[in-house]
């Protein structure tokens, strides 16, 4: 596709229950990253993938959370048990990673509301 | 871990007037990134900035990189009401994309 493509846009769900998130990178993009954006808040870092090499997983903030990709394709950020504090939107980004790095593309985000 | 500040972090600012945003990490970085996001959407890529104290320009925006690849800025001159939004630096020290917290900017016409 042309941008980045995350689904679903909105999701509302049960605290307890568990939810999965979609990122459709821009084909040809090696890096792929994940952030939570809070109401009003900045970007907080989740994970970041780079080809084949091991997740960087320092930003996920429990094991509740958990993201897979496989390959250069398609990325899941999972959420186990959710609690009221996961509500926010997840900001998924892809971009053409070389030596310096380059500009990230992000999706328009899923807005996740635990009620 | 690697932190990437950002102050202020909100500015009023009446139409016309300058605002300058401030970006320092704690580590040096590789290159910095900033990205503009308007209200209710997401992020978007604004400019790169790879050398020690490079500068560059984009109409009424100034973005600076620090001697010492630690620190950047982000100057408008002369605000108009299309650049209300939250300004955000991000910086890869060598590998993910860490965002400072974000400046909002509100500009009264």
């Amino acid at each position: 596709g042309a941008g980045v493509s995350q689904s679903p846009s909105n999701k509302v769900t049960e605290k307890g229950k568990d939810v999965e998130l979609r990122c459709d990178p821009i084909s040809g993009h090696t890096a792929l990253y994940w952030y939570r954006q809070r109401l009003g808040q900045g970007l907080e870092f989740l994970i970041y993938f780079q080809g084949n090499s091991a997740p960087d997983k320092s930003g996920l903030p429990s094991d509740r959370f958990s993201a897979e990709r496989t390959g250069e394709s398609v990325s899941t950020l999972t959420i186990q048990r959710t609690q009221q504090e996961d509500s926010a939107v997840y900001l998924c980004a892809s971009s053409k990673y070389d030596r310096v790095g380059t500009e990230a593309f992000f999706g328009q985000g899923t807005r996740l509301t635990v009620v | 871990g690697q932190q990437v500040m950002q102050i202020p972090q909100y500015q009023h600012v009446q139409e016309g007037e300058d605002f300058t945003t401030y970006c320092n990490s704690s580590t040096t970085l590789s290159n910095i990134q900033w990205y503009k996001q308007r209200p209710g959407g997401h992020p978007v890529f604004l400019i790169q900035l790879v050398k020690s104290g490079e500068v560059k320009k984009q109409k009424r925006l100034t973005f600076q990189f620090g001697e010492a690849k630690k620190n950047s800025s982000l100057h408008i001159t002369a605000t108009q009401t299309t650049d209300v939004g939250t300004y955000f630096c991000a910086g890869a020290p060598p590998k993910a994309l860490t965002f400072g917290g974000g400046t909002r900017l509100m500009v009264k016409p």
